[in-house]
């Protein structure tokens, strides 16, 4: 079983849906990472947070830490948001900042 | 604009053959990461570096080389010893506890 898993592994939505992935892992955490990846490959930060909830425009990301689950939620999502999300933590302990990656949720969003 | 520059974008190798991926940062990062991605797998760390002149394994390291000779260069050599070479490599450096910055990726292909 893998540190870190993602649900769903695939996601296609309407524009205007409202999104959720989810990410749940098993080892104790000093952070947890959302990341988008581009079709071209680059990777983004989109969220690192060690509790509650954090907002960056239409993109809301909760973290849970005695469930150790965090959601990344899309609200109003558009076609421009087709990205493969990424859901990564830094295990408590590592000086380093080694990540662990989930395997990643691919978005299509259609208009 | 500071970033991370990789190049090049597609790289092709015959077999036997040593190639090295570049990977330079202007943004006066002190530890820098390759990682490796495969279809349907999470990102390996395959090296790292916290400062100039020193680097450490990570998880899947053999048949890979680096170097760290200046603090914004972070060169990865994918030698004739790594069987399975062909996949998608990505750079990254991080300041400190914030969330790690990455380059655009290199795919890297065996003819």
């Amino acid at each position: 079983k893998n540190e870190v898993e993602q649900s769903p592994q695939n996601l296609t939505a309407q524009e205007g849906e409202f999104i959720t992935i989810n990410c749940s892992y098993s080892v104790g955490i000093s952070a947890l990472h959302w990341l988008q990846q581009h079709p071209g490959g680059g990777i983004v930060s989109l969220f690192m947070l060690s509790s509650g909830k954090k907002k960056h425009g239409r993109l809301i990301a909760t973290i849970n830490i005695q469930e150790k689950h965090s959601s990344l939620h899309i609200t109003a999502s558009h076609p421009r948001d087709s990205a493969v999300y990424i859901c990564a933590v830094n295990a408590g302990g590592t000086s380093y900042g080694k990540l662990t990656f989930g395997q990643g949720t691919i978005l299509t969003v259609h208009p | 604009d500071g970033g991370i520059t990789q190049s090049p974008k597609y790289l092709f190798r015959k077999e036997g053959q040593n190639v090295t991926l570049s990977c330079e940062q202007n943004l006066n990062h002190d530890a820098m990461y390759w990682y490796r991605q495969d279809p349907g797998q999470g990102l390996r760390l395959i090296y790292y570096s916290q400062i100039v002149n020193d680097f450490q394994k990570g998880d899947i390291a053999e048949g890979y080389s680096v170097s760290r000779e200046k603090k914004e260069s972070f060169p990865l050599t994918v030698t004739s010893a790594q069987k399975n070479p062909t996949a998608f490599y990505l750079c990254a450096s991080r300041m400190g506890p914030q969330p790690q910055h990455f380059g655009d990726g290199t795919r890297l292909s065996i003819l």
